[in-house]
Formats: structure tokens, sequence, C-alpha cells
């Protein structure tokens, strides 16, 4: 079973300045990754795919990269609506599908 | 619009049954996988099973095979999640998701239902 550790836990910056997120697989899942940002009371939303591909509409702001086993998600310049939890999710083999445990961005 | 609506909030006690919707729209629902994650209070979350409503191919996740069942009726776009003897420990929210892309069956989930809340208290 692959675990997927992210790192850290909580992130606190204030808007404008630049996120890193990181995401570690216990074993390689090549490029099949995703990350996924939840806001409270809402579903989660598909941010990046297949480790560095933006989903549909999202802002250029973020971006992601890695393979293997180490991933970044990056958040270029924080927005007001960036706070969030971000989450890791592998998909290289099954089963489970496993997320990581998520990142909570806070205001500082 | 690509959407997945799911049925409401539900209030059941420990040992009742329940079964929970996910109505697909806008796109084809037979040959997308689609996935149900549970998310219990205050946690992260947790994939648990996926299926392919063309011809019902079902995986699970180890954690919670013989726990659930998860079935779909592709005559209405619908994808089901049923427990037979709910536990406190159900409580959770429940999403249904859509696999990003055709043809896939491991991918990332591009469209999420608004979530189900299952409570289960005596």
């Amino acid at each position: 079973e692959i675990v997927m550790t992210q790192s850290p836990a909580t992130l606190s910056l204030s808007p404008g300045e630049r996120a890193t997120l990181s995401c570690r697989a216990s074993q390689s899942v090549n490029s099949n990754l995703a990350w996924y940002q939840q806001k409270p009371g809402q579903a989660p939303r598909l941010l990046i795919y297949d480790a560095s591909t933006r989903a549909t509409g999202i802002p250029a702001r973020f971006s992601g990269s890695g393979s293997g086993t180490e991933f970044t998600l990056t958040i270029s310049s924080l927005q007001s609506e960036d706070f969030a939890i971000y989450y890791c999710q592998q998909y290289n083999n099954w089963p489970p599908w496993a997320f990581g445990q998520g990142t909570t961005v806070e205001i500082k | 619009e690509v959407q997945l609506v799911q049925s409401g909030a539900e209030v059941k006690k420990p040992g009742e049954s329940l079964k929970i919707s996910c109505k697909g729209f806008g796109y084809s629902f037979t040959t997308y996988w689609i996935g149900w994650v549970r998310q219990m209070p205050g946690k992260g979350l947790e994939w648990m099973g996926t299926i392919y409503p063309g011809d019902s191919d079902t995986r699970y996740s180890p954690s919670f095979q013989g726990r659930v069942t998860i079935s779909a009726d592709k005559s209405i776009s619908t994808a089901y999640l049923q427990w037979s003897s709910l536990k406190a420990s159900d409580t959770a929210m429940y999403y249904c998701a859509k696999i990003t892309r055709y043809g896939y069956n491991l991918d990332s989930f591009d469209i999420w239902g608004q979530g189900t809340m299952v409570t289960v208290s005596s």
C-alpha cells in the first residue's frame, strides 16, 4: 500500500507570498499525482493532475512539479481565496487510491 | 454543464440500512469511472471504491471492502453507496466524484458531487 505524506501540516503566509507544499509517496507513483483544494463546507476541487497539468479553469499561479516520490504544489502569489486545505492523491495503482493527510494554508 | 448531484443528508440509527445516490448530468455517464470518498468530521479524504457504470466493474479499498456496497444504474445515470448495518463511526460526509479522462480507470477526479452528510446516532 502506498502512503502519501504531506508537509508541512500548516503553512502560515500572507497574501502575495509564495506557497510551497510538498507531497511524498512511499514508493514511486511516476507522474500519477493530483492536487486538490478544499474550502470549508465545499467539495474538493481538482487543481493539478499528472503532477503538473492544470485542470480546466485553474489559474496560472498554481503549478505542480515532481515525479517518482517527490512532488510540489506552488502557489506563486497567494490570493485571499487560496487559503484552504490542499490534498495530494496518487492514482498510479490501486487499491487503494491514497490521499495525503492535507496541508492547511492559513493567513498569517 | 457536467455535474454530479447527490442525495440529501441522512440521519440514521446504528444498525439501520442506507443507500445514498449520485446522479450524473451533462456527460456520458456509462464511460467514466465514478468514485466514492469519505470525509469524517474534521478529517481528510479517504477513497472508498470506484465503479464503471458501463459494466458495473467495481474496485474497493481494503478498508471498506465488505462494509459498503457500490452499485450503479446506467439507465438513470446514477451511482449508489449503501450500508446494510450502519455504525456511529460511519458518520461522515460522503462525496462521489468522476474520473477526469475517458477510458482511464486510474486517474484523478475532476468533477465532485456536493456531498451527502450521513449522521448515525442513537
